[in-house]
């Protein structure tokens, strides 16, 4: 079965230092997608990005960049010279190939509450 | 503009009392879910459909019941005999090709007095 573990509760940093926060996955699958959400304080989940297993480069989108690794099974997500606005819950979610049951569904890690102290 | 659709965004009922949570997407996905999260806690799966007129049960479906008569709506009715009901709830679509992930709506923030 699926499992993802994102073993950081919570983490409060000072502005501008720089974060990572860990997401450990398990899968059978050699095919399987990794995904993170953000989860403001307004409530509504929105999506960060999307990796496949094929796929090891790291990404970088301004502040943010990922680290894949599947020797480890990780997909640990930094942000660089936090702000304020990054505080939120992070979720990482992970997608195994077709399960019979119609859809991929997600199965996703218990999130990490990021508290940026201005 | 494409999206999901929750409404409303808070609402109150006595205890006893069943309520229905709208949800709505012009996606035209497939597959929609159901979540509720309570504070400081993860994601826990109410119920799930992949096809209109199908759906199943996720990890914590008792006291709550979910229809699916067309593509776009699958509204969830929390019963009276949900013990603990009050609890923030997040429905989500999904499209049905691999590697799609899920497009949230805003949630539902019920409290029951």
């Amino acid at each position: 079965a699926q499992k993802v573990t994102q073993a950081q509760t919570e983490i409060s940093v000072v502005e501008k230092e720089d974060v990572t926060l860990d997401c450990v996955y398990e899968t059978r699958d050699t095919t399987y997608y990794l995904f993170w959400y953000k989860q403001p304080p307004s409530g509504e989940l929105v999506f960060l990005i999307r990796r496949n297993s094929f796929d090891e480069q790291n990404e970088i989108s301004g502040r943010y960049s990922w680290n894949f690794q599947k020797s480890t099974s990780s997909f640990n997500f930094t942000i660089t010279a936090s702000q304020v606005v990054d505080s939120a819950v992070y979720f990482c979610a992970l997608s195994e190939a077709y399960s019979g049951a119609g859809s991929y569904q997600l199965t996703f890690g218990k999130g990490t509450k990021l508290s940026v102290i201005p | 503009d494409g999206g999901i659709t929750q409404s409303p965004k808070y609402l109150f009922r006595k205890e006893g009392q069943n309520v229905t949570l709208s949800c709505e997407q012009n996606l035209n996905h497939d597959a929609m879910y159901w979540y509720r999260q309570d504070p400081g806690q993860g994601l826990r799966l109410i119920y799930y459909s992949q096809i209109v007129n199908d759906f199943q049960k996720g990890d914590i479906a008792e006291g709550y019941s979910v229809s699916r008569e067309k593509k776009e709506s699958f509204p969830l009715t929390v019963t009276s005999a949900q013990k603990n009901p009050t609890a923030f709830y997040l429905c989500a679509s999904q499209g049905l090709g691999q590697g799609d992930g899920y497009t949230f709506g805003s949630g539902t923030r019920l409290t029951v007095v």
